[in-house]
């Protein structure tokens, strides 16, 4: 139980596009979902935390306007990687919480590469 | 701000050696302490979840501790094999599921 898929799991796109991530829970409703960037070498840092039916809450440092978050339902969370540039070329990784315990369940993650 | 850092980065064992490796933390001023495991390519894997000081975990061959007065975490790995091959992750959590990692250690067992 409590699994999480990611999609796509890698995706390289031209500098100025945008790229849309999607995070869905499979067996499970997530109320709360939410997004990591890792670059390399370095560890998994939260970038927003999105509730179903409400505005993401963002970290500091990071730009709303750049990753728009959209959490329509309580199995999907989509992440959109706007105007990207290469210096937003990461891994991106989304997890949800199951509700009654603090455990995160993770999705495999996406390698994004912009040219 | 809670800063978690984890050693080994990496380290190589023979399959059949036993190992551990650490989760350091500088204040006990937390919720849980998460450990996943993490293969290349898949999901991270929830292993414990632990609390209070003094908790210790088992899961097959694998154990954890925590002792949150000293401030770090230790995961025991026993009779290693190459499927327990993975990056290992340690994360504080400090309630409603806000997270902060460690860098992980990255473990190969040798065949």
């Amino acid at each position: 139980g409590a699994v999480v898929s990611q999609h796509p799991s890698w995706v390289i796109c031209k500098s100025g596009t945008s790229v849309k991530i999607e995070c869905r829970s499979l067996d499970f409703q997530a109320t709360t979902m939410f997004w990591y960037r890792q670059f390399p070498k370095q560890s998994l840092m939260l970038m927003a935390t999105s509730n179903e039916g409400s505005k993401a809450t963002y970290e500091q440092g990071v730009e709303k306007d750049k990753f728009l978050i959209n959490h329509a339902s309580l199995t999907l969370s989509t992440l959109t990687v706007t105007s990207a540039h290469p210096e937003d070329s990461s891994f991106y990784i989304c997890s949800a919480g199951a509700g009654g315990s603090d455990t995160q369940y993770f999705g495999p993650g996406t390698r994004l590469t912009v040219l | 701000i809670l800063n978690v850092e984890q050693s080994p980065q990496s380290l190589h064992v023979q399959e059949g050696d036993s190992t551990n490796f650490t989760c350091s933390f500088p204040s006990s001023n937390f919720y849980a302490l998460h450990w996943y495991r993490w293969e290349t390519a898949k999901s991270p894997e929830a292993l414990f979840v632990m609390t209070l000081n003094g908790d210790e975990k088992k899961k097959g061959r694998i154990s954890a501790t925590l002792n949150t007065k000293e401030g770090y975490s230790y995961l025991y790995i026993k009779g290693s094999q190459p499927e327990d091959s993975a990056t290992y992750l340690c994360a504080l959590s400090e309630g409603t599921y806000k997270y902060i990692f460690g860098t992980g250690t990255r473990l190969k067992v040798l065949a």
